[in-house]
């Protein structure tokens, strides 16, 4: 059974750093590349970033690009994504979630809360 | 980036009836590369259509997917109550690789 589990989550101050953790298990993981896709409180899914099986490929959405790496550890199963510079929009659920075939996203994990906030 | 426009934003159906849920992009999606999620309140999205038509493994076929080029429909046959959630599109074809507000199908 696939199995994404985000933690890393938390309460943050603006201007801050925080590093998320998806750690995945049920399939070849170093055969797939993943995605991270954050919601704010009440809003929509917006891409936040992706990196292929070989690291090759990295993609960064438009409002975290150069606050934000993505990186992954095969050894470990687990993707990550390091943020720094924080600000009071970046406050959203994380959800990873695996990107298969041409790119359609078919496995989420339940999410993780960061909240950025004084 | 391409924007996806979704609409509308809130449609308000009884059971039974047919869905019909719209999304169009800015500009042409690639080859197609269109999917469909269904998020319900505190869950993760679940993948329902990718490449504009295909149905996800699991998903009834009450659920079809058609369009090309910038403008694609999501068509829910028989709506069940389980039906009633948000749904959003997303095109995969070119970073960022974006979603649409979203459509909140209600019960009416």
């Amino acid at each position: 059974e696939v199995q994404l589990v985000e933690s890393g989550g938390g309460l943050v101050k603006p201007g801050g750093s925080l590093r998320l953790s998806c750690a995945a298990s049920g399939f070849a993981f170093s055969d797939y590349s993943m995605n991270w896709v954050r919601q704010a409180p009440g809003k929509g899914l917006e891409f936040v970033a992706s990196i292929s099986s070989s690291r090759r490929y990295i993609h960064y959405g438009d409002s975290v690009k150069g606050r934000i790496t993505i990186s992954r550890d095969d050894a470990e199963n687990s993707v990550y994504v390091q943020m720094y510079s924080l600000r009071l929009e970046d406050t959203a659920v994380y959800y990873c979630a695996r990107r298969y075939g041409d790119g359609w996203s078919d496995y989420w994990g339940q999410g993780t809360l960061v909240t950025v906030s004084s | 980036e391409i924007v996806l426009t979704q609409s509308p934003g809130t449609l308000s159906l009884s059971p039974g009836e047919r869905a019909t849920l719209s999304c169009r992009a800015s500009q042409s999606v690639n080859n197609h590369f269109l999917a469909w999620y269904q998020q319900k309140p505190g869950q993760a999205p679940r993948l329902l259509i990718h490449g504009a038509v295909n149905r996800a493994a699991g998903i009834p076929d009450r659920f079809s997917g058609s369009g090309s080029g910038a403008d694609f429909t999501l068509t829910i046959t028989r709506l069940g109550p389980e039906d009633f959630a948000v749904y959003y599109c997303q095109q995969y074809g070119s970073s960022p690789y974006s979603f649409g507000l979203g459509t909140k199908l209600e019960i009416k």
